[in-house]
């Protein structure tokens, strides 16, 4: 099956720094990419879309000036949290949908990227 | 409000027993609905989906699912765990049309030998 990769697994910084993931799909060309974060013991609650060439569109009351995302190719999304605080620490997961499949197809997920500010 | 509610956070089933995880939906119209299976360091795996036709949906590994408009649920089940089959697993729902997920909190699946 087709393979979204997550980089890093985990990371951890300090508290105003930024912080970079990227989310790769390995094998498939993906135009749409998916990014949700995850608290414990919590859904998968869907924060960005983001397209291949152009803006991403964020949910209501995700701050699309601290959770920055790139997808300068049809193969990489990159979700940049700026300025991090304690409370960005959570589970950040991407989907990617092929591209030559229709809304409503399989999504594949990376493995997710744990985030921990101090 | 769209939303999604699984139950049962956690179940703890022996191997060789059946399996019902239970979902249930709140949607303005019926929508497609997933179940997917996350493995400890894994991404989300799609197990099976629904989107129309015969209510009954086959999946990977064994897994079926029933969707019942009339309860506004899509139960996942097996005949026979596996002691593979411990996971998280997720029910989700999407409009028709798109790719916007709404994941349920999950079910946390333990098998005993």
């Amino acid at each position: 099956g087709a393979v979204v990769s997550q980089h890093p697994s985990r990371v951890i910084c300090k508290s105003g720094t930024s912080v970079k993931i990227e989310c790769r799909s390995l094998d498939f060309q993906a135009t749409t990419m998916f990014w949700y974060r995850q608290f414990p013991k919590q859904s998968l609650m869907l924060m960005a879309t983001s397209n291949e060439g152009s803006k991403a569109t964020y949910e209501q009351g995700v701050e699309k000036d601290k959770f920055l995302i790139n997808h300068a190719s049809l193969t990489l999304s990159t979700l940049t949290v700026t300025s991090a605080h304690p409370e960005d620490s959570s589970f950040y997961i991407c989907s990617a949908r092929e591209r030559t499949r229709r809304s409503g197809g399989e999504l594949f997920f990376g493995e997710g990227s744990r985030l921990t500010v101090l | 409000a769209q939303s999604v509610t699984q139950p049962d956070i956690h179940i703890t089933v022996s191997e060789g027993a059946s399996l019902e995880l239970r979902c249930n939906y709140s949607y303005g119209a019926t929508p497609y609905l997933f179940w997917y299976v996350q493995s400890p360091g894994q991404g989300l795996q799609l197990l099976l989906k629904y989107f129309s036709g015969d209510t009954l949906v086959q999946g990977i590994k064994g897994f079926e699912a029933e969707f019942k408009r009339s309860q506004s649920s899509f139960n996942l089940r097996k005949p026979s765990v596996h002691w593979s089959d411990a996971a998280e697993y997720f029910c989700a729902v999407a409009a028709r049309g798109t790719d916007k997920l709404i994941f349920g909190t999950g079910t946390r699946l333990q098998v005993f030998p």
